[in-house]
């Protein structure tokens, strides 16, 4: 079955470092790939999203390339700051998997000042 | 339209007891979904609808949890008996289905449920 692995948490970085948070996917089909962001206190929502191989997601600084090859979709950002810290899922969805999504275990990320 | 809405945002209950969530989606989205999300964890798929029908089910989901969406509008989502284990944030989200769709889910706030 489709499966999301994704790095631990919690990451903690000063404000203004690079991030990157790694995320591998497993999927039978030809999956879409999402980043959702949970701040704190609020629901999730959609950062970015990449439909299929090679594209790029981009939104408030943040980018994901898919990569078939490697069945990656890292999460990165040249520059965070505070307001970065969240919780960040990583997920899939595709027709093989009935329409679902199906979501990793999310990276809590913390900026410090 | 303000999103997806969900009520109660807070149920705490005895063990035992019954308790129900209610879910308003999108109007124009078709598809409806339930996730169950514990701390520290990604959200766990529970059901879907399209429309009224419930097209999938978790297997990891017991008898004591039901799902409905009568009139492919709003849902609810019954647990009986409750127990301990069930405590939990319940999400609703939904999505658009058809050409052009991207499988993008917009989530409710969820339901936050604490079984005593």
């Amino acid at each position: 079955g489709n499966s999301v692995t994704q790095m631990e948490g919690p990451v903690t970085l000063s404000e203004e470092a690079f991030l990157t948070i790694n995320c591998t996917y497993t999927a039978t089909g030809y999956p879409s790939l999402f980043w959702y962001v949970q701040y704190p206190g609020e629901g999730l929502q959609l950062l970015l999203k990449a439909t299929k191989a090679d594209d790029k997601g981009s939104n408030k600084g943040f980018e994901a390339t898919y990569r078939k090859e490697t069945t990656s979709f890292h999460l990165e950002k040249g520059s965070v700051q505070v307001s970065d810290s969240a919780v960040y899922f990583c997920a899939l969805s595709d027709r093989d998997g009935g329409f679902k999504t199906i979501f990793g275990a999310g990276t809590r990320l913390f900026v410090k000042a | 339209d303000t999103g997806v809405s969900q009520d109660p945002r807070h149920k705490i209950t005895k063990r035992g007891q019954n308790v129900t969530f209610r879910c308003d989606p999108i109007s124009e989205h078709n598809r409806l979904y339930w996730y169950r999300q514990t701390l520290g964890q990604g959200p766990e798929f529970l059901t879907y609808f399209q429309n009224e029908a419930q097209l999938e089910k978790s297997r990891l989901l017991s008898d004591r949890f039901s799902a409905e969406r009568p009139k492919g509008s709003f849902s609810t989502l019954e647990i009986q008996r409750t127990e301990q284990g069930d405590s939990a944030m319940y999400l609703c989200a939904s999505s658009r289905s058809g050409q052009g769709s991207t499988g993008e889910l917009f989530f409710g706030e969820g339901s936050r449920l604490t079984v005593l």
